[in-house]
């Protein structure tokens, strides 16, 4: 079985630009999440979907993020337009329910440059 | 608000010791806790996960344990190896969210 997939892998991008990042989640999995992390901070959770609607999106930093999940199946994460202080690696979990444990993908490296 | 800190936060140590990696939190209403390893580049991969009703588990060379009513819990690796490199992050969770701490970055000498 697959596990969850990011594209793309690593992200170099100028300020001002727009980028999309992709998750494929696990194939069953209702819930997807969203995290990212900043250069030497710790792992931090930006928001939760189930199926396609937000639960959760009180980590987003601000409204140059939006995240979407048509469908149901996976979810897109667009950053427009991008900061320098949005570099980092943004991580995409998904789990059966919200009580189960989340796999985690190889996360997206994104320099903003 | 909840807090994970992970101490020490890097770690040099020669193949075969015995090691031990610490991890508090400063709310004790938890689920779970889990702990990850990441590999440069890579995602995060799952270690143990210790339910809040459980004191301990164990893989292979790995043990984890949880003091809930302290807030702490301790990864132990046995007999370290050069490929037990990487960085080791425990989380907890109270909800669906994730809380992380900064991690420890360990190195096992050949």
């Amino acid at each position: 079985e697959a596990g969850v997939t990011q594209f793309p892998s690593h992200s170099v991008i100028e300020k001002g630009q727009t980028v999309t990042l992709r998750c494929d989640p696990i194939s069953g999995h209702d819930n997807l999440y969203w995290y990212r992390r900043v250069m030497g901070k710790e792992i931090k959770f930006l928001l939760h979907f189930v199926k396609e609607s937000k639960q959760d999106e009180s980590g987003m930093p601000n409204n140059r993020f939006l995240a979407e999940r048509t469908g149901g199946t996976y979810s897109t994460l667009k950053v427009q337009p991008a900061e320098l202080e949005d570099s980092g690696v943004y991580f995409c979990a998904s789990s059966l329910t919200g009580a189960d444990t989340q796999y985690f993908g190889p996360g997206t490296r994104l320099t903003v440059l | 608000k909840q807090e994970v800190t992970q101490i020490p936060a890097a770690l040099s140590v020669p193949e075969g010791e015995n090691l031990v990696l610490n991890c508090s939190f400063t709310d004790s209403a938890i689920y779970n806790l889990q702990w990850f390893r990441q590999d440069p580049g890579k995602g995060l991969t799952s270690l143990l996960l210790i339910q809040s009703s459980q004191r301990e588990q164990t893989s292979g060379r790995l043990n984890a344990s949880l003091d809930k009513s302290s807030g702490r819990s301790t990864l132990y690796i046995a007999a370290s190896q050069p490929g037990d490199s990487a960085t080791y992050l425990c989380a907890v969770t109270a909800t669906y969210k994730y809380i992380f701490g900064t991690g420890t970055r360990l190195k096992v000498l050949a």
